[in-house]
């Protein structure tokens, strides 16, 4: 069964203060690893995918990260505007267009 | 990417009564995925709904409890039947978008609260 579990469950920063957010996964057939960002009362809006260990994918403040385990959302230099909480979902051979997703990382970035 | 469009964007309802959430997006698609968050929960999802036959429903939904209605290439809705308070979370409608290279497309969700 497909697993994805992403830490920490919260985060809160300073502006300007850079840091990671990991997502961890298990998965029969990788087809793709996506980021979403949510707002309170949202829909999840895509940010990124990553197909294959070693690819990296940049927006803005943000860089997506992916390894045969894990991938890394690395937010450098944040401002209160990137505070939202961040998801991670996988999409596997075994699970068709099937998403799975972690629980999230809720982010709050201090003016 | 495709835009979706998702009614209604809250309600409250009855326990015992009966809501349907429609999903129109501004595209056609093949695939429709309904998914539920509950509160402070993450996204997992209810069913697939292709145009023209039976939607196809994860373990632990059943089409009973949430009907799926798949008419044509741009719209769906999803039923949330005999409703409880534990059915009390938010529903989203979500589509692929160019063959997922682009990760997929969301609604705006619709909040349930079941009083």
């Amino acid at each position: 069964e497909d697993q994805v579990t992403q830490s920490p469950e919260a985060l809160r920063l300073q502006e300007g203060e850079s840091s990671s957010l990991n997502c961890s996964y298990t998965v029969s057939g990788l087809r793709g690893l996506f980021w979403y960002r949510q707002d309170p009362g949202k829909g999840p809006e895509f940010l990124f995918t990553l197909y294959s260990a070693g690819e990296e994918k940049e927006k803005e403040r943000l860089k997506a990260t992916l390894t045969k385990k894990e991938s890394f959302l690395h937010i450098t230099a944040p401002k209160p505007e990137d505070s939202a909480t961040y998801l991670c979902a996988v999409r596997s051979r075994e699970g068709a267009q099937k998403l799975v997703f972690g629980q999230g990382t809720r982010l709050t970035i201090n003016p | 990417s495709a835009v979706i469009s998702q009614k209604p964007s809250r309600d409250i309802c009855q326990r015992g009564t009966s809501l349907t959430i429609q999903c129109q997006v501004d595209s056609q698609v093949t695939m429709m995925f309904w998914y539920r968050q509950q509160p402070g929960q993450s996204l997992t999802l209810i069913a697939t709904a292709n145009q023209g036959s039976e939607a196809t429903y994860e373990s632990g939904f059943v089409i009973d409890k949430f009907p799926i209605s798949r008419p044509n290439l741009t719209f769906s809705t999803l039923t949330v039947s005999n409703m409880s308070p534990e059915d009390s979370s938010i529903y989203l409608c979500s589509v692929a978008a160019g063959q997922g290279a682009y990760g997929y497309t969301f609604g705006s969700g619709t909040r349930l609260t079941v009083v």
